[in-house]
């Protein structure tokens, strides 16, 4: 998967317990992305990167933070998880940005919310 | 906003015939890719069509790009089980975030 190992793989938490997901990339790509997957609505982005501590939000980026600290790491956090942030959660990466993009997805992390 | 829909959202292909499926966007853009996704499994890029009249071809699978009617279309030839997985467009423009469909799942049968 082009060098992008996420982690947990599997995670089931309860309701308002933080939760913390990793993206780790070997391939030294700028951009780095979290989508979500649900059924009926494709991907939906969440929070991408466009470079160290630069971070922006997308389209369902509530109740979600990010954090870069260094190129090769994108976390994404729930603070405070809820059951409907039970989903298949995709990390993806680019060397180019916007307009530009090729993403390249790890394998996905599933995060089941009681 | 750029809106991407695709159609049908599930598609029973019979062994060994053809069949399109569909793309459309809601505004000008600058790049189309199509993806795959097995089921369980990440998502893995199929094609890039950067400009009008743009077609690319892979074993049996052909993806074409008109984009005066914002419109991809990708055609399967003789389907084949190894085919079935779930079809995701995205679109993306200058100064804007890819864009992603909601999937069209094909399913071949004997």
């Amino acid at each position: 998967d082009a060098g992008i190992t996420q982690s947990p793989r599997h995670k089931v938490t309860e309701t308002g317990t933080p939760v913390t997901l990793r993206c780790h990339q070997t391939e030294n790509h700028r951009y780095m992305y979290w989508y979500r997957q649900d059924p009926g609505h494709g991907l939906r982005l969440i929070h991408y990167s466009y470079g160290v501590k630069d971070t922006d939000k997308g389209e369902v980026s509530d109740g979600y933070s990010v954090s870069r600290s260094k190129t090769e790491d994108f976390l994404l956090t729930l603070e405070s998880a809820t059951s409907s942030q039970t989903s298949v959660y995709f990390c993806a990466i680019s060397e180019s940005g916007m307009g530009h993009e090729k993403l390249f997805f790890g394998s996905g992390t599933q995060l089941s919310v009681l | 906003e750029l809106k991407v829909e695709q159609n049908p959202l599930f598609l029973s292909m019979q062994e060994g015939k053809n069949y399109t499926i569909y793309c459309n966007y809601s505004t000008t853009s600058d790049r189309l890719y199509w993806y795959r996704q097995d089921p369980g499994k990440s998502l893995e890029s199929l094609f890039v069509l950067l400009s009008n009249g743009a077609v690319k071809q892979e074993g049996r699978l052909m993806a074409s790009l008109d984009t005066k009617a914002r419109l991809s279309t990708l055609h399967i030839t003789a389907a084949v089980h190894d085919l079935s997985a779930t079809y995701f467009c995205a679109v993306t423009r200058a100064n804007s975030k890819l864009t992603f469909g909601k999937g069209i799942t094909l399913s071949v049968r004997p």
